[in-house]
């Protein structure tokens, strides 16, 4: 149980192009949905907090306009990386937290999605 | 602010022994969680184990275990009868009760040779 699921698992685009990153819970519903970005052999920085039918809470510094986060139902959040470039690149990470069935303050993390822009 | 602080960042050990990775945190919170979660190299992220801290008792998970010091503000993980699939790197972190950001330390990279 409590699978998370991210598509596609890598991207490369050229620069200036948009990219969205799904984001799905498998089994089971989750309200709130975060979003990291991870540097190479740097740990996990939150970049939103996703909640079903609202607006995303970012982080200090992160731009809003820039990184893009729909979370339409209780399954699926999107990330979308608008007009891309190559310092956009990176290992992109999204967790869930499950609203029943087990213990709400456990994140469950998706597989990630490498993006490079060249 | 809560810190979390992961001393050691790469560890070894041979196959079949036990290993200790280190993390403390800092907190003026007297309810929260913290949890070990490793990142193989295929970079999913997976949870190992999760400690309340209202729980006095270590929570453990087959050859994983906690030692949790609250007054020390401590949480090491012992990984024990240590097999190759555990090389990863571990992360430790800390959320608030009722809170819902994950703080995460730095990483310790672990290695376990033959």
């Amino acid at each position: 149980g409590a699978v998370v699921s991210q598509h596609p698992s890598w991207v490369i685009c050229k620069s200036g192009t948009s990219v969205k990153i799904e984001c799905r819970s498998l089994d089971f519903q989750a309200t709130t949905m975060f979003w990291y970005r991870q540097f190479p052999k740097q740990s996990l920085m939150l970049m939103a907090t996703s909640n079903e039918g609202s607006k995303a809470t970012y982080e200090q510094g992160v731009e809003k306009d820039k990184f893009l986060i729909n979370h339409a139902s209780l399954t699926l959040s999107t990330l979308t990386v608008t007009s891309a470039h190559p310092e956009d690149s990176s290992f992109y990470i999204c967790s869930a937290r499950t609203t029943s069935g087990g213990p709400k303050e456990t994140q469950y993390f998706g597989p990630g999605t490498r993006l490079l822009v060249l | 602010a809560q810190t979390v602080t992961q001393s050691q960042p790469e560890m070894s050990v041979q196959e079949a022994e036990t290993v200790t990775l280190s993390c403390t945190y800092d907190t003026s919170e007297s309810n929260y969680y913290l949890f070990w979660y490793k990142q193989p190299p295929s970079r999913q992220m997976i949870l190992v184990i999760r400690q309340e801290a209202y729980k006095q008792q270590n929570a453990t998970e087959n050859r994983f275990s906690v030692n949790f010091q609250k007054a020390a503000k401590s949480f090491s993980l012992k990984i024990s009868d240590s097999q190759l699939g555990d090389t990863a790197m571990y992360f430790c972190a800390f959320m608030k009760h009722g809170g819902d950001k994950l703080i995460f330390g730095t990483g310790t990279r672990l290695q376990v040779f033959p």
